[in-house]
């Protein structure tokens, strides 16, 4: 069974410019999930969809960041414009449903400049 | 306070020694309860769940869950150096009903020959 893909791995811009991360879950998972992990911290949910229904956005800095998941598939994570504390590593994990594990993909590493 | 705290890092221990890995949380109606390793570099991968009071053992790890003092740890016996890496802990706080996962800062292990 494949697992959760992220590309890209890996993104250096600098400061006020945009990126986009994308997320492909693994296959029927319909729940999933994005998180910003900063260097030395835990993974800080940002955004949980269900399918393609937001389930919890309350952490995601609405004023610059913007996320969907269209068809209940994939999903893109979008800066806009990126700040130097952006600076993480951009998670993607996906469960089956609610309360089920959630397994992790290999992360985004962003560095802004 | 933190909503989920790890005891601060980093702990070395001997190889074939016993590391204890500890957490609290601050809703005392969290009911999941899990724990995330992380290599160097790499996504978190979950080693152990549990939901009940009580020890849960899954060969050389257990988890110890003790609501009342809402406090769980993690016990890694005949610790390995492959077991180096940082161990979160992630708690479903109360009142999520969503499988919401909110980490700890992570704690560093190192296990030296």
């Amino acid at each position: 069974e494949a697992g959760v893909a992220q590309s890209p791995r890996y993104k250096i811009i600098e400061k006020r410019q945009s990126v986009a991360f994308w997320c492909n879950p693994i296959s029927g998972h319909a729940t999933l999930y994005w998180y910003q992990q900063i260097l030395g911290q835990g993974p800080k949910l940002l955004i949980q969809f269900q399918n393609n229904g937001v389930v919890d956005d309350s952490q995601l800095p609405k004023d610059r960041f913007s996320a969907e998941r269209l068809k209940g598939v994939d999903s893109t994570l979008k800066i806009q414009p990126a700040k130097l504390e952006d600076s993480a590593v951009y998670l993607c994990a996906s469960s089956p449903g609610y309360q089920e594990t959630q397994y992790f993909g290999p992360g985004t590493r962003l560095l802004v400049l | 306070q933190k909503e989920v705290e790890q005891n601060s890092g980093p702990l070395s221990v001997p190889e074939g020694a016993i590391a204890s890995l500890n957490c609290t949380y601050s809703d005392r109606g969290s009911q999941s309860f899990f724990w995330y390793r992380q290599y160097s570099g790499k996504s978190p991968e979950l080693i152990m769940s549990i939901y009940s009071n009580g020890d849960k053992e899954d060969g050389r790890f257990t988890a110890q869950l003790n609501k009342a003092s809402q406090y769980v740890s993690l016990l890694i016996r005949d610790s390995q150096p492959s077991d180096s890496a940082t161990y979160l802990c992630a708690v479903e706080l109360g009142g999520t009903s969503y499988g919401k996962l909110t980490f700890g800062q992570g704690t560093i292990l190192t296990v030296h020959p």
